[in-house]
Parts: structure tokens; C-alpha cells; sequence
């Protein structure tokens, strides 16, 4: 069982938005600006795609963008393209210097 | 080209111990701390430890299911992090990645990431 929730998928058609939901406690998502959201296709190392709850890496488009909102993260992912299936995960700093993960979204493209 | 490769995956019995290295290239690996990571099969991904740059100390943080197993360390001399596995489990069974960390003090954000190298505990 994952420290933060996420669904455990999502969909949506090419051109469109989708959002991401990423709930954890006061300890963690709550409790610190320090939320991150990776892309990984399979068999491929993790991306990442968002850090500081909605900063962007260099390279990253803007298609993609992060919040949050008491002890919930959000990913949308905006005009959705092939190549954004995927699965997604969250990830925050928590207390006493640890990293927690949600079990990931699968967001199918259809 | 920045780039992180690990090596040293492989079979081993439970209770055995392995090594992992990972060895950066492209950037000053010093100025860095790094992490591991792992994926069991089918699963999501799990942060095993952390080990900040010699500017902060080089010490080290670790998920509650490793610690006391697990250690991780840096050879900067060599752009090499490694990581220590010992008291193996069947359960450690996974993909272990290493990253780099975009910050230096506590793990948050990583960068850059590994292919990947396997590692299977069974008898």
C-alpha cells in the first residue's frame, strides 16, 4: 500500500485535458512544497515532468502542469498526444527526511 | 551526454548479500546527491535511500524497509554511488534504479535517471 493515493487510472482523447489526483497527509503532501510528478513508459526509467508541486525541468512542455491544494497534488496534462500514455506517479518529501510515492496513475490514450 | 549506468544486478539467494554500483558521467558528480529507487515487477516505484553530496556531509537517509540492511555510499573520486545489500529478502526482488538529486540536502526531486538493473532473490 502506497503512502499517497493516486487512481488507478485515467483516460482520455487526444486533444484533450486530463487531471491527476494525488492525496496524502499533513506529513507529506500537506505539509511541504516538495511534490514531484514523473512519466514512465514501460520498460523505461522514470521522467520527471514536474517538481516543486508546478515547476517544469527544461524540456518539459507546457502542456503539463502541477498544483496543489491542502494535502492533495494535481497533475493536468493538457491537448493530450499519443505519446503522453503512460504511467504517472507523485512523489513528496515527508517528515524525518523521507520520500513517498503514490502507487500511480495508467493513463490510456484512446 | 549526462548519463547514469548501473551495474552489478543479478540472482542471489536470500540472506546473501550484492552490491550495485552507479556510474555517472556528463556532469560533476560531487556536486550531486543521489538515490536509489526500485520497481518490483508489475509494481510502482519505491525510494530506497539518499545520500548527500560531501558539501552537506555525505550522509545518509533510508526507507523504513531497508534500513539496517541497506547502505548506501559515494566514491566521488570515480563519479560511483553504490549500494549495499545484505540480509537479502525475496521481497527485494525489483529493478533498481539510481538518480540524481536536483537539490543537495533531502531527497525531493530527481533529474536524471539509470536504465535500471535487476536484481532477483530466490533460492
Amino acid at each position: 500500500q502506497s503512502a499517497l493515493t493516486q487512481p488507478p487510472s485515467a483516460s482520455g482523447s487526444p486533444g484533450q485535458s486530463v487531471t491527476f489526483s494525488c492525496t496524502g497527509t499533513s506529513s507529506d503532501v500537506g505539509g511541504y512544497n516538495y511534490v514531484s510528478w514523473y512519466q514512465q513508459h514501460p520498460g523505461k526509467a522514470p521522467k520527471l515532468m514536474i517538481y516543486e508541486v508546478n515547476k517544469r525541468p527544461s524540456g518539459v512542455p507546457d502542456r503539463f502542469s502541477g498544483s496543489k491544494s491542502g494535502n492533495t497534488a494535481s497533475l493536468t496534462v493538457s491537448g493530450l498526444q499519443a505519446e503522453d500514455e503512460a504511467d504517472y506517479y507523485c512523489t513528496s518529501y515527508a517528515v524525518n527526511n523521507n520520500l513517498v510515492f503514490g502507487g500511480g496513475t495508467k493513463l490510456t490514450v484512446l | 551526454e549526462v548519463q547514469l549506468v548501473e551495474s552489478g544486478g543479478g540472482l542471489v539467494k536470500p540472506g546473501r548479500s550484492l552490491r550495485l554500483s552507479c556510474t555517472a558521467s556528463g556532469f560533476t558528480f560531487g556536486d550531486y546527491a543521489m538515490s536509489w529507487f526500485r520497481q518490483a515487477s508489475g509494481k510502482g516505484l519505491e525510494w530506497v535511500g539518499f545520500i548527500r553530496s560531501k558539501a552537506y556531509g555525505g550522509t545518509t537517509e533510508y526507507a523504513a524497509s531497508v534500513r539496517g540492511r541497506f547502505t548506501i555510499s559515494r566514491d566521488d573520486s570515480k563519479s560511483i554511488a553504490y549500494l549495499q545489500m545484505n540480509s537479502l529478502k525475496t521481497e527485494d526482488t525489483a529493478v533498481y534504479f539510481c538518480a540524481r538529486e536536483r537539490g543537495n540536502y533531502f531527497p525531493d526531486a530527481f533529474d536524471i535517471w539509470g536504465q535500471g538493473t535487476m536484481v532477483t532473490v530466490s533460492s
